[in-house]
């Protein structure tokens, strides 16, 4: 069974740094490509940040470019979220989620971990 | 990149049909068959319903189908039910190489 869990959320002030943290497990974690997702309480969904499997290929959404990092380490089945320079408008649920390549479908998704930038 | 455009809200009785639109451009929609749509309930995570415009995820019932024309796909629920009462959101994939998420749409069960 796939599974993503992520962590790392909480409160945190304008202008501070936060780090999320994925863990996977039920699939083969180095084969695949991932991506965070946000949604802002009440908002949709917001495709954030995308890996490939081996690192080599990453993008970013224009509205947390030059502020988050994503990477990965496929030896601890993990993927990480570097956030700095926190706004307010990164207030939201981050989910980290499964990338079919192929199919260029995201499809599965971890329970999410709230992120709160508030003074 | 915009998000995609669906109507903010829809509803039917039970056991009637209804369909969501999901309206994005050439650099999105319109350019390749890799629009996906999910189900998020409140309070959960989204799960994936339909791939690839039209395939259903194993274990996603056939009420469920997809389809597209030009710059717009469609999500159709056939003999809604209760449970098919939630938020749901279209997905694709853009020229950019990246993913565009709609605004999504509450669907309500009468």
């Amino acid at each position: 069974e796939v599974q993503l869990v992520e962590s790392g959320g909480g409160l945190v002030q304008p202008g501070g740094s936060l780090r999320l943290s994925c863990a996977a497990s039920g699939f083969t974690f180095s084969s695949y490509s991932m991506n965070w997702v946000r949604q802002a309480p009440g908002k949709g969904l917001e495709w954030v940040s995308y890996i490939s499997s081996s690192s080599n290929t990453i993008y970013y959404a224009d509205s947390v470019k030059g502020r988050f990092t994503i990477s990965r380490d496929n030896a601890k089945n993990s993927l990480y979220l570097q956030m700095n320079s926190l706004r307010d408008e990164d207030t939201a649920v981050y989910y980290c989620a499964r990338d079919v390549v192929v199919t260029a479908t995201i499809d599965y998704w971890g329970q999410g971990t709230l992120v709160t930038v508030s003074s | 990149q915009s998000a995609l455009t669906q109507p903010p809200s829809v509803s039917g009785s039970p056991g009637q049909s209804v369909t969501i639109s999901c309206t994005g451009t050439s650099g999105d929609v319109g350019s390749y068959n890799r629009v996906s749509w999910y189900q998020q309930p409140p309070g959960t995570a989204p799960k994936l319903m339909i791939y690839e415009v039209s395939n259903r995820p194993s274990g996603v019932p056939d009420r469920f189908s997809g389809s597209k024309s030009g710059n717009t796909a469609s999500l159709t629920i056939s003999g809604l039910q209760a449970e098919d009462e939630a938020d749901y959101y279209c997905s694709s994939y853009t020229t950019s190489s990246t993913h565009v998420f709609g605004t999504g749409t509450k669907v309500t069960v009468l």
